[in-house]
């Protein structure tokens, strides 16, 4: 089976722009979940998708947002990007996010300038 | 909310010694993985020990779920073994939403 893909894997954007990065989940994995992880925080959980709805959220301001499709692939969308955004962007996919492994894609490199 | 505690913070080996990584959680859990993240960023999968012992090569797990606590044992320590390890708890009624600790930085020289 393929791993999860995350694209694109590096990316530059200036402050006030935005930017969408996508996940693709294991094949018949039904949740996806998103992880900002900068030096300062560490690894911090942003949302989980099961099944196109969004099940759990975390303290992440609402210029954060993400969907999930019916195929189960994953986006994420950052509007007016700060400086503080920076950071690696990973998601993961799980069978059904509760009682099973989660797994990680290679992630997305975001830097703001 | 659930707190997750890693020691120690860092460690650092000769090519062929043993080492012990610990990891404590506050609240019972419904899931525990450890991961290794390499140089790139990306997490690999070590273990998924929610209770009890796994092993893996040179790797071994031990959770003791009543006592909010998992054990991650490297033998015989390699320097492709450097990095750093994540504890990662699934807390109860969370979704799925991993609380990771703060990592245990491992550098092995040869």
């Amino acid at each position: 089976k393929a791993g999860v893909t995350q694209t694109p894997r590096y990316l530059i954007k200036t402050r006030g722009q935005q930017v969408t990065l996508s996940c693709s989940p294991i094949s018949g994995h039904r949740s996806v979940s998103w992880y900002q992880q900068t030096p300062g925080q560490g690894l911090q959980f942003l949302f989980e998708y099961f099944s196109e709805t969004q099940r759990n959220k975390g303290n992440f301001p609402g210029r954060f947002s993400g969907r999930q499709f019916s195929n189960s692939r994953s986006e994420m969308n950052v509007s007016t990007l700060e400086l503080g955004d920076s950071a690696l962007y990973l998601c993961a996919s799980s069978l059904d996010g509760l009682r099973h492994e989660q797994y990680f894609g290679p992630g997305t490199r975001l830097t703001v300038t | 909310g659930i707190q997750v505690e890693q020691s120690p913070p860092d460690l650092i080996l000769q090519e062929g010694a043993n080492s012990t990584l610990r990891c404590n959680f506050s609240d019972s859990v419904n899931n525990l993985q450890w991961f290794h993240q390499n140089p790139w960023g990306q997490l690999i999968n070590l273990f998924y020990i929610p209770s009890g012992t796994k092993q893996n090569g040179r790797l071994s797990a031990t959770t003791v779920a009543t006592e909010r606590y998992s054990l991650l044992y490297i033998s015989s320590s390699q320097t492709t073994d450097s990095g750093v390890y994540f504890c990662a708890v699934l807390p109860y009624n969370q979704g799925g939403k991993l609380i990771f600790g703060q990592g245990t930085e491992l550098s092995v020289k040869p």
